[in-house]
């Protein structure tokens, strides 16, 4: 069974740190690009960053860039997000998601969801 | 950065009815729009793909048309575990990848 599993969330002051993982499993993982995902409390859904399946390629959005590093490990089939700098407007639930793809190319269609990991910046 | 607004906000039908969602963008996507499904508490689960394919699993009650910046939903006839979030989202030009504001389906 296709699963990722999410985990790192908690509660961090403003101008700090915290990292997410994204553990993949029943896929192989490096042929998969991954991306992250947020949702405010109540509200809609905006993507975060893209990485590509080997790890050559990112893509950020603006609200975080400069902010947020996606990685990989593909020996141990994790995505990471590291957030620095976090600020109030970063709250939400980050979902890590896998792209369709699954030839190592990057379609943006998001074919596996985690349950997601929350996190809450308190200022 | 293309922008998705999605009609109406909320959608409010009986089990059994037809559900219709709109989807417009700011400037043409082609055929690259998707449709996603969020239940309350729950991860968004993909429904459609490249405006008209249903990914694996999607029953055939749900269906997706359009083309350039106009793109429509379907819900042929509306079960109980429809009733639900539904967004759209773009992955014509990204970054970045954007989505729709979300139509909510709920129980008149």
């Amino acid at each position: 069974e296709v699963q990722l599993l999410e985990s790192g969330g908690g509660l961090v002051q403003a101008g700090g740190s915290l990292r997410l993982s994204c553990a993949a499993s029943g896929f192989t993982f490096i042929n998969y690009a991954m991306t992250w995902v947020r949702q405010a409390p109540g509200k809609g859904l905006e993507w975060v960053s893209t990485l590509s399946s080997y790890g050559g390629s990112t893509h950020y959005a603006d609200s975080v860039k400069g902010r947020f590093t996606i990685s990989r490990d593909n020996s141990k089939n994790t995505v990471y997000l590291q957030m620095n700098s976090l600020r109030g407007e970063d709250t939400a639930v980050y979902y890590c998601a896998r792209d369709q793809g699954g030839s190592g190319y990057t379609y943006g269609i998001y074919d596996t969801w985690g349950q997601g990991t929350l996190v809450t910046v308190s200022s | 950065e293309i922008v998705l607004t999605q009609s109406p906000a909320t959608l409010s039908l009986s089990p059994g009815e037809r559900a219709t969602l709109s989807c417009r963008a700011s400037q043409s996507v082609n055929s690259y729009l998707a449709w996603y499904q969020q239940k309350p508490g729950q991860a968004p689960r993909l429904l459609i793909y490249d405006t008209s394919n249903r990914a694996t699993g999607v029953p055939a009650r749900f269906s997706g048309s359009g083309s350039g910046t106009d793109f429509t939903l379907t819900i042929s006839s509306l079960e109980p575990e429809d009733f639900a979030v539904y967004y759209c989202q773009q992955r014509n030009i990204w970054p970045p990848v954007t989505f729709g504001g979300g139509t909510k389906v709920e129980i008149k």
